[in-house]
């Protein structure tokens, strides 16, 4: 079953890329990976998905090597506002349906 | 704009009450989700269902049940409620058609419980 693992927190500066990796060695074959992102007092928010290799979107990428046991989210150039909390998430069918979160990385951009 | 809305956003209740988290989403999603988010745990999961009528049990389902009448309304009951039931609860819903594996969850706002 896989586990997710990703840093506490990481701080920033404005306009910098900011990479947050997640581990989730016992990914198996069919299992996707998803990123979210939450402000306080908000429900999370879907920012990508991606089940290997690189995917782009308006607001990140995210990057997946060939064995899957890792995972990192690229955000380009933050701003003040991207502050908030990012979950890696695994999303699984093996042995019955289970969606399977990180704790959450705390993100803060300083100016 | 989507849209899932959690009916109560604070709820304080005392250990022993029935409660109940009603949940309503207007996309036609057929999957909708319950959570629990706690500080340092993420988000774990205590119940989905697929279609209406339709249940399975997340990670940590003991201690909650659910009922899915309509489509667009899932609900989380907690039987009798316990301290370690005081939490953040959230509420998803995702399309069909995206399987369950892959897609877009759209989350509520979330309900905070806390049990006296």
């Amino acid at each position: 079953l896989a586990k997710t693992t990703q840093p506490i927190s990481m701080d920033s500066y404005e306009g910098q890329e900011v990479n947050i990796t997640c581990s989730h060695n016992n990914i198996a074959t069919n299992d996707y990976i998803t990123w979210y992102q939450q402000f306080p007092s908000q429900g999370p928010r879907f920012i990508i998905q991606g089940y290997k290799t690189k995917v782009t979107n308006e607001v990140a990428s995210l990057f997946i090597p060939a064995d899957r046991k890792s995972s990192t989210l690229s955000l380009p150039r933050v701003s003040l506002s991207d502050t908030a909390v990012y979950y890696c998430l695994v999303v699984s069918n093996t042995g019955g349906f289970k969606t399977i979160f990180g704790a959450g990385t705390r993100l803060f951009v300083k100016a | 704009d989507v849209k899932v809305t959690q009916s109560s956003r604070y709820l304080v209740k005392r250990t022993g009450e029935k409660v109940f988290l009603e949940c309503v989403q207007d996309m036609d999603h057929e999957n909708m989700f319950w959570y629990r988010q706690d500080p340092g745990l993420g988000l774990r999961l205590i119940y989905f269902s697929y279609d209406v009528k339709m249940k399975e049990k997340g990670d940590i389902p003991e201690g909650y049940s659910v009922s899915r009448e309509k489509k667009e309304r899932f609900s989380l009951i907690l039987e009798s409620a316990s301290t370690n039931q005081t939490s953040m609860y959230l509420c998803a819903s995702s399309l069909v058609g995206q399987g369950l594996l892959a897609g877009e969850l759209f989350f509520g706002e979330g309900s905070r419980l806390t049990v006296l």
